[in-house]
C-alpha cells in the first residue's frame, strides 16, 4: 500500500521567508502527484498537478518538483504571505488512477 | 460552473441514527469520489463511481456505509447505525480525466 509522508507536521515563518515543504512516497512506480491547499473546516483546492513524466510544475510563487526515483516531492513557496497560512497536503494516485493517497499535510503559519 | 456542492455541509447526529449525504458535481463530471477526513489526518479514499457504475470501495467503507449515484449525476453517502468513530469530515470530488480531481466543501458530521 502506498504510504505518503509529509515532513514537517508544522512550521511556523516570518512574512517574506522562502519555505519548502517535503512529501515522500513509499511506492515509486506513481502516476501524478498534486499537491493541495486546505483551509481549516474547508474543502481542497488543487495548487500543483506534477505528471509523472515531468520534474516540476510552476504557479506563481509556487514551484513542486519531482524525484520518481527517490520518492520525494517538494512545495517551494517563495516570499510567503499571511494569506498563505493553511494546512498543505501532498496526494499520489493510485496504480488504479482513482484513488488519492494523501499524507497527513503540514500546517504553515505565515506571521506578518 | 459553481464547482462541487455538498450538502449538507454540517450534520450533528446521535450515535445509532442514519444520516445520509448529498453530492452535486461539477456539471458533465462522469467521474465521482467520496473521501473522509479525520482530524489531523488526509483524507481516505471510500469510493468512486464513473457515471452511475460504482468501480472501486475501499474497505473502509463497512457495511454500514453505502453510495449510490443512481443516474450518473450527483451522488449519495448513507451511514447506517452511526458511531462516534464515523464523525469526520466527507468529502466529495468529481473530475473528467482519470487524474483529476476537483473537490467540494465537504461535509462535517459529528455524532454524539
Amino acid at each position: 500500500k502506498q504510504e505518503v509522508t509529509q515532513i514537517p507536521a508544522a512550521l511556523s515563518v516570518p512574512e517574506g521567508e522562502n519555505l519548502v515543504l517535503n512529501c515522500s512516497f513509499t511506492d515509486s512506480a506513481i502516476y501524478n502527484l498534486q499537491w493541495f491547499r486546505q483551509d481549516p473546516g474547508k474543502g481542497l483546492t488543487s495548487l500543483l498537478l506534477i505528471q509523472s513524466s515531468q520534474r516540476e510544475q510552476t504557479s506563481g510563487r509556487l514551484n513542486a518538483s519531482l524525484d520518481k526515483s527517490s520518492g520525494r516531492s517538494t512545495l517551494y513557496i517563495a516570499a510567503s504571505q499571511p494569506g498563505d497560512s493553511a494546512t498543505y497536503l501532498c496526494a499520489v494516485y493510485s496504480n488504479s488512477g482513482y484513488a488519492l493517497n494523501f499524507g497527513k499535510g503540514t500546517s504553515l503559519l505565515v506571521t506578518p | 460552473d459553481t464547482g462541487v456542492s455538498q450538502d449538507p455541509r454540517h450534520k450533528i447526529t446521535k450515535r445509532g441514527q442514519n444520516v445520509t449525504f448529498r453530492c452535486d458535481p461539477i456539471s458533465e463530471h462522469n467521474r465521482l469520489y467520496w473521501y473522509r477526513q479525520t482530524l489531523g489526518q488526509g483524507p481516505e479514499f471510500l469510493t468512486y463511481f464513473q457515471n452511475e457504475a460504482q468501480l472501486e470501495k475501499s474497505r473502509l467503507l463497512s457495511d454500514r456505509f453505502s453510495a449510490e449515484r443512481p443516474k450518473g449525476s450527483f451522488s449519495t453517502l448513507e451511514i447506517q447505525r452511526t458511531e462516534q468513530g464515523d464523525s469526520a469530515m466527507y468529502l466529495c470530488a468529481s473530475g473528467t480525466l482519470i487524474y483529476e480531481q476537483y473537490f467540494g466543501p465537504g461535509t462535517r458530521l459529528t455524532v454524539t
